[in-house]
């Protein structure tokens, strides 16, 4: 079982709707976790920190839950410029490996 | 504020040659990772430093890879021999513990 997993997709969803990316980690151990962003044939950013509680950022809801050990990323209203792969990743508290990204979710807004 | 600066950004080279990648982490960072990202194999992390010294290198795929960061500011992966399956993109990133990894534009590496 990989460490990070997460939906490949490619999700097409049309500009304004609402899409959701789930992704499940292996190590109940994991201690933070991020959602990086990556246009085609660029670097990987930093979208948001994901936080025990949930966070919001404009359009942007992360969510955790430990239980059952998955992340998810909630977004609303979304638009053109939205479209790029999302990585879901996961530090392990004294890790050896550090972070451990996803394969990623491929997102395209269509007009 | 300056990022991870990376180069070069493209590399166009024939197999069997000796290929240097060169890696600025941002200032005051102690953790700096290359990372190498193809198609199918996604983002794979190759080998991580902390305070200048390597601590895991369990993703180096072979011994032609080879890497080093003789001080804070300034890193290298090389590949000798290359071969064209080591195409890809190959990224450098660096952070302060326990903080998110910040990128650099990577450099394209295309073995012929």
């Amino acid at each position: 079982r990989k460490e990070v997993e997460q939906d490949p997709g490619p999700f097409n969803v049309p500009e304004g709707a609402t899409v959701a990316f789930n992704c499940t980690y292996s190590n109940s151990a994991s201690q933070s976790f991020f959602w990086y962003r990556q246009d085609c044939r660029k670097e990987p950013k930093l979208l948001m920190s994901v936080y025990s509680s949930g966070n919001e950022d404009g359009r942007f809801t992360a969510q955790l839950n430990r239980a059952s050990q998955y992340i998810s990323l909630l977004i609303r209203d979304s638009k053109l410029s939205d479209s790029a792969t999302y990585l879901c990743v996961v530090n392990l508290q004294g890790s050896a490996r550090q972070l451990t990204f996803g394969s990623g979710t491929q997102l395209t807004v269509l007009p | 504020d300056a990022g991870v600066i990376q180069s070069p950004r493209h590399e166009v080279t024939e197999m069997g040659q000796e290929v240097t990648l060169r890696c600025k982490p941002i200032s005051g960072h102690n953790s700096l990772f290359w990372y190498r990202q193809t198609m199918m194999r996604g983002l794979e992390l190759l080998i991580y430093f902390n305070n200048n010294v390597p601590i895991d290198d369990s993703g180096m795929p072979e011994d032609r890879f080879s890497a080093k960061m003789p001080n804070a500011s300034f890193s290298t992966l090389k590949i000798q021999p290359s071969e064209p399956r080591d195409s890809a993109v190959y990224f450098c990133a660096s952070r302060i513990t326990m903080s998110p990894q910040h990128f650099g534009d990577g450099t394209r590496l295309s073995i012929l």
